[in-house]
């Protein structure tokens, strides 16, 4: 059974780098034709697409997020990873990792989500 | 990318079936049969409730279906239970290569 895990610092301060980590178990990130993802949800809000990498290493992301976030891959770690810099209040969420079927929206395993917050 | 368009609430009673809808363009919705549907109850992560417009994942109940037309996914629920009160989204591919979802609809069964 796939599981899929967030990690990563829960407090964050302005102005600073949001880093997380997605630690995938059951299954091998580099599996052909599966993308790895992000998406948040500020508290009391709904779900927002953060971006994709696929198994391969290319990128996909969301227009309004797209100059501040990076997304990679560690195929030795079987994980992938979050950067989103210049954070501010508005990025306090839970952030959720996700891993989607090419070719479709099959959208099936998904990690419990971690909460960031972005505060001083 | 704008956010897809999902009524804020919708409510029915147990045994009757309920339909939310998403609205988009065609540049996403209306342009690929890639649209999905997620239920979302409080503190937990969203679990895939449809794909590809009209599919069911293995382990879902057949209570459970959706369908599109031009740029408007919906999904219905029919034979509504209380374990369905949560909130539901949709979430669809777009032209840019990316994924929107929408507002999100929170159903109640009274």
């Amino acid at each position: 059974q796939l599981q899929l895990q967030e990690s990563g610092p829960g407090l964050v301060k302005p102005s600073e780098t949001l880093s997380l980590t997605c630690t995938v178990s059951g299954g091998s990130i580099s599996t052909n034709n599966y993308y790895w993802g992000w998406i948040r949800q500020p508290p009391g809000k709904g779900l927002e697409w953060i971006g994709n990498i696929y198994y391969s290493g290319s990128t996909y992301y969301s227009p309004s997020l797209k100059s501040r976030v990076s997304i990679s891959l560690d195929t030795s770690k079987n994980h992938f990873s979050l950067k989103l810099n210049s954070v501010t209040a508005a990025d306090t969420a839970v952030y959720y990792c996700a891993r989607r079927l090419g070719g479709s929206s099959n959208c099936d395993y998904w990690g419990q989500g971690a909460l960031v917050t972005v505060s001083s | 990318q704008s956010a897809l368009t999902q009524p804020a609430s919708v409510s029915g009673s147990p045994g009757q079936s309920i339909t939310i809808s998403c609205t988009g363009t065609s540049s996403d919705v209306g342009g690929y049969n890639y649209v999905s549907w997620y239920q979302q109850h409080p503190d937990t992560a969203p679990k895939l409730i449809i794909y590809d417009v009209s599919n069911r994942p293995s382990g879902v109940s057949n209570r459970f279906s959706g369908s599109k037309s031009g740029n408007t996914a919906s999904l219905t629920i029919s034979g509504l239970q209380a374990e369905d009160e949560a909130d539901y989204y949709c979430n669809s591919y777009t032209s840019s290569s990316t994924w929107v979802f929408g507002g999100g609809t929170k159903l109640a069964v009274l």
